[in-house]
């Protein structure tokens, strides 16, 4: 049973371009949550996700941010025209339910940008 | 603001002996709280964790210690293995909410000498 999947795990991009993150959660999870880190933090919540809803999206920032989960695919978080504070590290997690705080996380996708 | 506090961003400990890892909180809310591990360049993984009604968790070598009034938790680890040695993050969340609720400290890297 393979774990939370998250490609790329490193992507580097030019001030200004587009990042897209993916991640696929564990078989039989339809809850997925994105996290940010960065430097020498915490993990810090992002948004909330089911199966083609967005449940919670309270830590999104207000522009340039947005994510997805298609009912076929992965899920997205897509950020348009990258500044060099979004360079983190984004860990996307899986959870079979929501009232289960136990969720299981990929290893991340390090965003550079230069 | 921070709602969850770990002080000390390292820690070193002899391998055999016990590890102390701490951890405050303001958020009164807070009703479960959780420790998650993470080694360079993985996930974080869910390690151990305990709700407001208990005041010791223990799994293994792992024991968690909650205070409430002091609002004050506490990870031990004993004895240490070298394997031991990674990043600890503390989080805590308001009663059993599911993940996107959780709120991360900033972490204690453990490093656990032979």
């Amino acid at each position: 049973n393979a774990g939370v999947m998250q490609n790329p795990r490193h992507l580097v991009r030019r001030r200004g371009q587009e990042a897209r993150l993916r991640c696929s959660p564990m078989k039989g999870h339809s809850h997925v949550y994105w996290y940010r880190q960065l430097p020498e933090e915490g993990l810090k919540f992002m948004v909330y996700l089911q199966k083609e809803n967005i449940i919670d999206e309270s830590g999104m920032p207000k522009e340039r941010f947005s994510a997805e989960f298609p009912k076929e695919g992965p899920s997205i978080l897509r950020i348009q025209q990258v500044v060099r504070g979004d360079s983190a590290a984004y860990f996307c997690a899986s959870s079979p339910q929501a009232m289960n705080t136990e969720a299981f996380f990929g290893q991340g996708t390090r965003l550079t940008v230069v | 603001d921070q709602q969850v506090k770990q002080n000390s961003p390292s820690l070193s400990v002899q391998e055999g002996r016990i590890s102390i890892l701490n951890c405050d909180y303001t958020n009164s809310m807070f009703d479960y709280f959780l420790w998650y591990k993470k080694y360079p360049a993985e996930g974080p993984t869910f390690l151990i964790s305990i709700s407001s009604i208990k005041d010791k968790n223990e799994d293994g070598r792992f024991t968690v210690f909650l205070n409430k009034s002091a609002k004050h938790l506490s990870l031990h680890i004993v004895p240490s293995q070298p394997g031991d040695s990674a990043v600890y993050f503390c989080a805590a969340s308001p009663i059993i909410q599911g993940a996107q609720k959780l709120v991360f400290g900033q972490g204690t890297r453990l490093t656990i000498n032979p």
